[in-house]
């Protein structure tokens, strides 16, 4: 069975800051990895998606994201944080079979603070 | 990218009614779509994945008479809560895969219906 951990409920960094948002995952074969950001009552934004290829994934609004097989992770990364960047972030996986559903961490809470 | 729709997005209703909520994709179609459910700041539970033509197949845990699934065409999927009670409120979110192009191994998602049961 598929799993996501995101130890860590909440994490706080100062404006400016680099942040990291940590994810582990357990997947039988190849994973498929994403991360997705929520705001207040919204839906899930995608930020990026590690498929194959490039250990390291670039994607929306300066996140980035490295795999790494070996810890099986794939934790969130940005250089610079930004206030607007406070908000609930899911890190999620799939198999690698097509249309199959994903399974989502439980979350972790970004705040940034000015 | 592709869209997703979902409406109602919230709806307050009386214990003991049926609410149904309706998923779409806008323009692209989808055989396969997934019903989630969230509460407040909490992950996303898979619910139940629904099939265009066939029956939807739900999670353990979750009561396929409670929450009815019909995918009645490529491009909408609804999902009824039957006889709604309070530990029903949630927040319900639709997902569909994209299988072609660029939208490849990606999932889409509804932007949720916030349900309220008095």
């Amino acid at each position: 069975a598929q799993s996501v951990a995101q130890p860590e409920d909440q994490v706080n960094v100062a404006e400016g800051n680099p942040l990291t948002v940590k994810c582990t995952y357990s997947v039988s074969g190849n994973p498929y990895l994403f991360w997705y950001v929520q705001y207040p009552n919204r839906g899930l934004q995608f930020l990026l998606k590690y498929i194959t290829g490039d250990n390291l994934v670039k994607g929306s609004y300066g996140f980035e994201a490295e795999f790494n097989k070996s810890q099986t992770s794939f934790h969130l990364k940005k250089p610079s944080a930004l206030v607007s960047d406070s908000a609930l972030y899911f890190c999620a996986v799939r198999t690698n079979q097509a249309g199959t559903a994903l399974i989502f961490g439980k979350g972790t809470t970004l705040s940034v603070s000015s | 990218g592709a869209v997703v729709s979902q409406h109602p997005s919230w709806v307050i209703c009386k214990s003991g009614t049926s609410v149904k909520i309706e998923c779409r994709s806008l323009d692209f179609q989808a055989t396969t779509m997934f019903w989630y459910r969230q509460f407040p700041k909490q992950s996303l539970m898979l619910m139940a994945t629904s099939n265009e033509g066939s029956k939807a197949t739900y999670e353990q845990g979750v009561e396929k008479d409670k929450f009815l699934i019909n995918h009645a065409s490529l491009t909408l999927s609804t999902l009824t809560v039957t006889s709604a009670h309070p530990e029903d409120s949630s927040f319900y979110i639709c997902s569909a895969p994209g299988l072609a192009g660029l939208s490849y191994n990606e999932q889409f998602f509804g932007p949720g219906t916030r349900l309220t049961v008095l």
